[in-house]
């Protein structure tokens, strides 16, 4: 079952604008990740916030993690048509180490 | 390194077969995960390992599928026999320990079961 529930579902921006998605998840966490994933590609990991952390960058990347309210966002500055992918938030578990629970993803298109 | 190695990249087979699909994961890293990606369901976690025992397969959707990892260099999922439901995108991925700590994600399989 899906941990995480990413929103909105798709996305489509143009160059240079801003990017904003959400996640919200139900049960506790040790730490929150965003994966990138290209048409046809496996996952790549963007950015990883503990839950300990509020807020975190990464270059173009911000992450932010509300524990209280169990969301997270990630904000995507300045896009760029290499941004196009889906990206998924994934949730680890205090106790269950390693594990990840991935969201449904949010599917991003950066027009030029 | 060559990151996390799975084969063959695609596989079409007709309904009945067994189909195994094949992963190397990244040298050093000692946990390793299976997934599966459908357009329904998402990112399933199917089964975990550390250092080769299983962890966690609750995940795994019935008997007709089951993994190995017979050493560290090496991990199998077996689907036997297979159905067309099954057709999904099979990844694997490690990590290097199962604290805080990002995944590590082959290219996947592409099964198609016809």
């Amino acid at each position: 079952s899906q941990q995480g529930e990413e929103d909105p579902q798709a996305l489509s921006i143009q160059e240079g604008e801003n990017a904003t998605m959400n996640c919200s998840y139900k049960t506790s966490i040790n730490n929150l990740q965003w994966y990138r994933q290209n048409s046809g590609r496996g996952l790549v990991h963007l950015i990883l916030i503990r839950s300990n952390e509020r807020e975190k960058h990464s270059g173009r990347l911000r992450v932010t993690l509300d524990t209280s309210k169990k969301s997270s966002s990630l904000l995507i500055t300045a896009s760029r048509a290499a941004d196009t992918a889906s990206y998924f938030c994934a949730t680890g578990a205090p106790d269950s180490w390693g594990k990840l629970q991935f969201g449904a993803g949010t599917q991003v298109v950066v027009t030029p | 390194d060559a990151g996390v190695i799975q084969s063959p990249r695609h596989e079409v087979t007709e309904m009945g077969q067994e189909v195994t699909l094949r992963c190397k994961p990244i040298s050093g890293h000692d946990y390793l995960f299976w997934y599966r990606q459908t357009m329904m369901r998402g990112l399933e976690l199917l089964i975990y390992f550390n250092n080769n025992v299983p962890i966690d397969d609750s995940g795994m959707p019935e008997d007709r599928f089951s993994a190995k990892m017979p050493n560290a260099s090496f991990s199998t999922l077996k689907i036997q026999p297979s159905e067309p439901r099954d057709s999904a995108v099979y990844f694997c991925a490690s990590s290097p320990t199962g604290g805080v700590t990002e995944a590590f994600f082959g290219q996947g399989t592409r099964l198609t079961v016809v």
